[in-house]
């Protein structure tokens, strides 16, 4: 059964565009959940969807945004771009459920500048 | 605020030797427990999980981890750490026991294992 899958793998913006991030989950998943990696923060939880609908939301700003579409696929969006917004996100997906085992992507390394 | 301890930054360790990773979490209610290891150049991978009974559960590869409720701790332990166990180690406990997708994670600790 094929991984998580994140597109693109590496990706370089400058301050104030904005840019969107891609998700694949296992297959039969319906469960996508978002995390930002950065060496200060560690990892932290950025919103989660289940069905087509956000169902947890950590503490981040609105420019951060995602949706799920019909295949459990996920985007997540980031607008205006700031410097301390490079970092890697990663994509976690899970079949859901009371025991919510995830099972993380390989991230997307962004860059801004 | 829910939050997850990593006591140690950065271990080193020689091959062979045991191993015992802190990790404590602010929380008294149910919780679901996690270990993740993540090797240089890859992606986070699911090393051990406890959501209810034996508070001793093991993992892949020879890990395992002990629940301690009265603690809420949630230790990693190796008897015998090997080279190809150098890695970062994250913690994560999902708050309230599942049905929600968010992990709240530790900082991390950083396993260098000298052959």
């Amino acid at each position: 059964k094929a991984g998580v899958t994140q597109t693109p793998r590496y990706l370089i913006k400058t301050r104030g565009q904005q840019v969107t991030l891609s998700c694949s989950p296992i297959s039969g998943h319906r469960s996508v959940s978002w995390y930002q990696q950065t060496p200060g923060q560690g990892l932290q939880f950025l919103f989660e969807y289940f069905s087509e609908t956000q169902r947890n939301k950590g503490n981040f700003p609105g420019r951060f945004s995602g949706r799920q579409f019909s295949n459990s696929r996920s985007e997540m969006n980031v607008s205006t771009l700031e410097l301390g917004d490079s970092a890697l996100y990663l994509c976690a997906s899970s079949i859901s459920g009371d025991t919510y085992e995830q099972y993380f992507g390989p991230g997307t390394r962004l860059t801004v500048t | 605020a829910q939050s997850v301890s990593q006591h140690n930054h950065h271990v080193i360790l020689s091959e062979a030797a045991s191993l015992e990773l802190g990790c404590n979490y602010s929380y008294g209610g149910t919780v679901n427990l996690f270990w993740y290891v993540q090797y240089p150049g890859q992606h986070l991978q699911l090393l051990l999980k406890y959501f209810s009974g034996d508070p001793l559960v093991k993992g892949i590869k020879g890990f395992e981890a002990e629940f301690i409720k009265s603690k809420f701790s949630f230790n990693l332990r190796k008897p015998s750490v090997q080279w190809s166990d150098t890695a970062e180690y994250f913690c994560a406990v999902n708050f309230g026991g599942g049905s929600q997708g968010n992990l709240i994670f530790g900082k991390g600790t950083k396993l260098s294992v000298k052959p």
